[in-house]
């Protein structure tokens, strides 16, 4: 979507090495989300902001940080990466709380050797 | 444990047929329920939406019902175009009392044949 761009958009790296990806949106938003797609799993949220430096966690947050010091920046670090974060990570953003659905990125695939 | 379930991995329809993908959800304060389509190698792209104070919602060949009895919803595709060929996901939030997040179900995977 031309609103909400991840970088990048396939990373391989190795197990124990940092990792990070960005999510950069144009639509002043101030709620942000970060998903993983998994076989058998669906979409599973990792972690959200619902403002600047204002963030917590999700579901499957273990092993993963984020960071959001801008409106358009969200940042997803892998603090050590593992096979198991082999997945296809989604940015999304949100107009506000309440009934708005989400705009995605078009995902970053990450391979973990 | 899964909050929103799509137990039905993938789905074959002849085109010009009804598409019919299913959605169930065990949390009673969910409030507001979304589809989302998904093609390969994109992000999850909106479809359509329904409230729980609706039971049904309609946007041209797509339509979503609710029942909130049986915490079911459906979404139906008609008539089925070749196009339509994706990974559904639905979607569920708790609307004042939760904080408006959305839980995805596993997907389906409709293929459309010509």
């Amino acid at each position: 979507d031309a609103g909400i761009t991840q970088s990048p958009r396939h990373k391989v790296t190795e197990t124990g090495t940092p990792v990070t990806l960005r999510c950069h949106q144009t639509e002043n938003h101030r709620y942000m989300y970060w998903y993983r797609q998994d076989p058998g799993h669906g979409l599973r949220l990792i972690h959200y902001s619902y403002g600047v430096k204002d963030t917590d966690k999700g579901e499957v947050s273990d092993g993963y940080s984020v960071s959001r010091s801008k409106t358009e920046d969200f940042l997803l670090t892998l603090e050590s990466a593992t096979s198991s974060q082999t997945s296809v990570y989604f940015c999304a953003i949100s107009e506000g709380q309440g009934r708005h659905g989400y705009t995605f990125g078009s995902g970053t695939r990450l391979t973990v050797v | 444990d899964q909050q929103v379930k799509q137990n039905s991995p993938s789905l074959s329809v002849q085109e010009g047929r009804i598409s019919i993908l299913n959605c169930d959800y065990t949390n009673s304060m969910f409030d507001y329920f979304l589809w989302y389509k998904k093609y390969p190698a994109e992000g999850p792209t909106f479809l359509i939406s329904i409230s729980s104070i609706k039971d049904k919602n309609e946007d041209g060949r797509f339509t979503v019902f609710l029942n909130k009895s049986a915490k079911h919803l459906s979404l139906h595709i008609v008539p089925s175009q070749p196009g339509d060929s994706a990974v559904y996901f639905c979607a569920a939030s708790e609307g004042p009392s939760g904080t408006y997040k959305y839980i995805f179900g596993t997907g389906t995977r409709l293929k459309v044949l010509a």
